[in-house]
């Protein structure tokens, strides 16, 4: 167990649908990134916070859209969904705001049919 | 200039074998470099990571090798085990930059076989 806590683990939905996929970061941990991972593009950066705001944008599409509560878990929002949305979404976290140190959920599958 | 490539894409290597996997960058700003791990059903795992102050980081059997001047990293898996059979992502970033996440490679399938 990394300490990092993706629900749910799997998600069947049908195009157009929207879904909110949650990550708790580790304890102590106060930044939280949203990677996306398919077959041929490896891990694809969408979206940092840091204790509560946004902090870097990757390749995020409009239809996706972040938050990190106060309690410093993340949530992922995809909506409109379309069958090329099929895809682990892994989230990290770590104690800083920089790429050192992260530690990665077990991610959420998403398929999209 | 984010980009950081990464090859072979696959990998089959005999047991005992060392294996190798190599990435490049571009962005000079980079000066952190880790290597992850990562098993089907499972998040990526942090194995071993190097800053280019040194050309070698070595533990156990993994060892990152550094060419600051060719823009270059490599890991090397001495004695390669089937349990290493795994998918391994090289990564970059400016290390002390507070808005820069990990780039990530696409990624290298390695298969280990007896």
């Amino acid at each position: 167990d990394s300490g990092v806590t993706q629900t749910p683990k799997h998600l069947i939905t049908a195009t157009g649908q929207r879904v909110t996929l949650r990550c708790s970061p580790r304890s102590g941990d106060l930044s939280v990134y949203w990677y996306q991972q398919s077959l041929d593009q490896g891990l694809q950066f969408l979206i940092q916070y840091y204790n509560g705001e946004e902090r870097a944008k990757g390749n995020i599409l409009e239809r996706f859209s972040a938050q990190q509560f106060p309690d410093l878990h993340s949530e992922l929002n995809l909506s409109s969904l379309e069958l090329g949305d099929s895809a682990l979404y892994f989230c990290a976290s770590s104690v800083a705001r920089g790429g050192y140190g992260y530690t990665f959920g077990s991610g959420t599958r998403l398929t999209v049919v | 200039q984010q980009q950081v490539k990464q090859s072979p894409q696959s990998l089959i290597v005999q047991k005992g074998g060392i294996s190798i996997i190599n990435c490049a960058y571009e962005n000079t700003a980079f000066d952190y470099f880790p290597w992850y791990q990562q098993f089907p059903g499972k998040g990526p795992a942090l194995l071993i990571a190097i800053r280019p102050d040194v050309s070698e980081k070595k533990e156990g059997r993994f060892t990152i090798s550094f060419n600051k001047s060719a823009k270059q990293f490599s890991l090397h898996i001495m004695d390669s085990q089937p349990g290493d059979s795994a998918t391994y992502f090289c990564a970059a970033s400016p290390r002390n930059s507070g808005n820069t996440p990990l780039v990530f490679g696409k990624g290298t399938r390695l298969s280990v076989i007896a």
